[in-house]
């Protein structure tokens, strides 16, 4: 597609179970991004990939979260044992490699999490 | 460390004025500026960056912004706005390697 894609849209899901996100970033895209914005926030870095490794992973709040790029093009981040607390939209972006810190992110619409 | 302040979370202006969306920033060697814009149900979208050069940077939609190493600012300005400007807006900087730091947003507002 022309642009970063994510799914689901909206997620509603009780406290206590798992959850998946999905993100398909935009063609040739090397680097991939995972972001958290809460309500009247900014989005909060959570975990880079550059191909298929995660690079940087060092704001994932903790061990219930993880997120996976095992081709080294869509990702997906998993929350076990969701809580409250992690209701937020959850934004995926994609960048070209190689533009370090000038990098222009390009992001996705997002994927709302209510947990109930 | 660095970080990023939006000191107004709401602007109103009217359409036709110039507008300014104030971001000032904190970080350890040359600074990465960024501002993004949201729409309502939409995904953030770049509007433009500094990296070096000109301090007078243009972006989309005839925003530009200006980079103040003295004051540490990088606020967003536009000379005439549109009431289809009124969205969200992020200032960011780049972070390390690897990521953007992102300010709180500022929601403007154009009023007819």
């Amino acid at each position: 597609g022309a642009g970063v894609s994510q799914t689901p849209s909206n997620k509603v899901t009780e406290k206590g179970k798992y959850v998946e996100l999905r993100c398909d970033p935009i063609s040739g895209h090397t680097a991939l991004y995972w972001y958290r914005q809460s309500l009247g926030q900014g989005p909060e870095f959570l975990i880079y990939f550059q191909g298929t490794g995660a690079a940087d992973d060092s704001g994932l709040p903790n061990d219930r979260f993880f997120a996976v790029r095992p081709e080294g093009s869509v990702s997906t981040l998993k929350i076990q044992r969701t809580e409250r607390g992690d209701s937020a939209v959850y934004l995926c972006a994609s960048s070209l490699m190689g533009q370090g810190r000038s990098r222009e992110l390009f992001f996705g619409e997002g994927s709302r999490l209510t947990v109930l | 460390a660095q970080s990023v302040a939006q000191p107004e979370d709401q602007v109103n202006v009217a359409e036709g004025n110039p507008l300014t969306v104030k971001c000032t920033y904190s970080v350890s060697g040359n600074p990465y500026l960024f501002w993004y814009v949201q729409y309502p149900n939409r995904g953030l979208q770049f509007l433009l960056k500094y990296i070096t050069g000109d301090n007078l940077v243009k972006g989309s939609y005839g925003f530009e912004a200006e980079f103040n190493k003295s004051q540490t600012s990088f606020h967003l300005k536009k000379p005439s706005a549109l009431v289809s400007d009124s969205a969200l807006y992020f200032c960011a900087v780049g972070a390390g390697a690897n990521n953007l730091f992102f300010g709180t947003g500022t929601r403007l507002t154009v009023i007819p």
